[in-house]
C-alpha cells in the first residue's frame, strides 16, 4: 500500500501527558499537511511542510504543539501537556507540488481522546 | 482567506432518489474546488475536483458537480443514491501556491431503504 499512513490510529491519554503522532506520506510527495477535525466539523488546517521546511502554522497550533519533518519524509506531531480540548482526529495529508493539481491525499487519521 | 459554506448540515434521502449537496465559497481569485467523502472512522477520499475548463465535473461513484463562478457555488449531485453513499461530505477550496485546503463544516448524508 503506497497511501498516506498514520500511527497510532487511536490514542487514549490522561490530561497532562504528552503524545506524538507519526505520518508517512506518499513516497516522493514533497508537501505534507496536518489537520485537526473535531466531531461534526470539517478539518481545520494546522501546519504544512514543503520538504523539511515548515512553511506555515495556523493560530490553532498553540505552543504546546510542535511538528517536525526532519528529513523531508515522515513527519511527527507532538502535543505536550494534553488538555481535554485536544481530543480530536488528527489528519495528515500529502501532495506533490510538481503535479500542480492541489489534490491532497489523506491518511486515515489518528484519533486522540484525552481523559 | 478562503471560506466555504455548506448550506445543509444533514440530508436524509431514500435509496435510488437523487441528492444535491450545496456548497458556496468566498474568494476573489481563481480557486481549485474539491469534494471529499469521509466514511465512519476513516480519512477523506477525493470524489472530484474542479481545476479549470468544463464547469461540469464528473467524479467517482456516479457523483458530479457544477462550478458556477458568478454564484461562487460548487454543488454536488448524484442522480440515484445507494445505501453505501451514507457518509459525511466535505466541500473544500484551495488556491496556489500552497494548495492549503479550507473545508466546509460538512454535510451528513443518510440513505434509507
Amino acid at each position: 500500500d503506497t497511501g498516506v499512513s498514520q500511527d497510532p490510529r487511536h490514542k487514549i491519554t490522561k490530561r497532562g501527558q504528552n503524545v506524538t503522532f507519526r505520518c508517512d506520506p506518499i513516497s516522493e510527495h514533497n508537501r505534507l499537511y496536518w489537520y485537526r477535525q473535531t466531531l461534526g466539523q470539517g478539518p481545520e488546517f494546522l501546519t504544512y511542510f514543503q520538504n523539511e521546511a515548515q512553511l506555515e502554522k495556523s493560530r490553532l497550533l498553540s505552543d504546546r504543539f510542535s511538528a517536525e519533518r526532519p528529513k523531508g519524509s515522515f513527519s511527527t506531531l507532538e502535543i505536550q501537556r494534553t488538555e481535554q480540548g485536544d481530543s480530536a482526529m488528527y489528519l495528515c495529508a500529502s501532495s506533490s507540488r510538481r503535479a500542480g493539481t492541489g489534490e491532497l491525499f489523506f491518511g486515515e487519521g489518528s484519533r486522540l481522546t484525552v481523559l | 482567506a478562503q471560506s466555504v459554506t455548506q448550506l445543509d448540515s444533514q440530508v436524509p434521502v431514500f435509496e435510488e432518489a437523487p441528492v444535491e449537496l450545496r456548497c458556496n465559497y468566498s474568494s476573489s481569485v481563481s480557486v481549485y474546488l474539491f469534494w471529499y467523502v469521509q466514511y465512519p472512522n476513516q480519512g477523506l477520499q477525493l470524489l472530484l475536483k474542479y481545476l479549470s475548463g468544463s464547469t461540469l465535473v464528473k467524479g467517482i461513484n456516479g457523483f458530479e458537480a457544477e462550478f458556477n463562478k458568478s454564484q461562487t457555488s460548487f454543488h454536488l449531485r448524484k442522480p440515484s443514491v445507494h445505501i453505501s453513499d451514507t457518509a459525511e461530505y466535505f466541500c473544500a477550496v484551495s488556491d496556489p501556491p500552497d494548495y492549503k485546503l479550507s473545508f466546509g463544516a460538512g454535510t451528513t448524508v443518510t440513505v434509507r431503504a
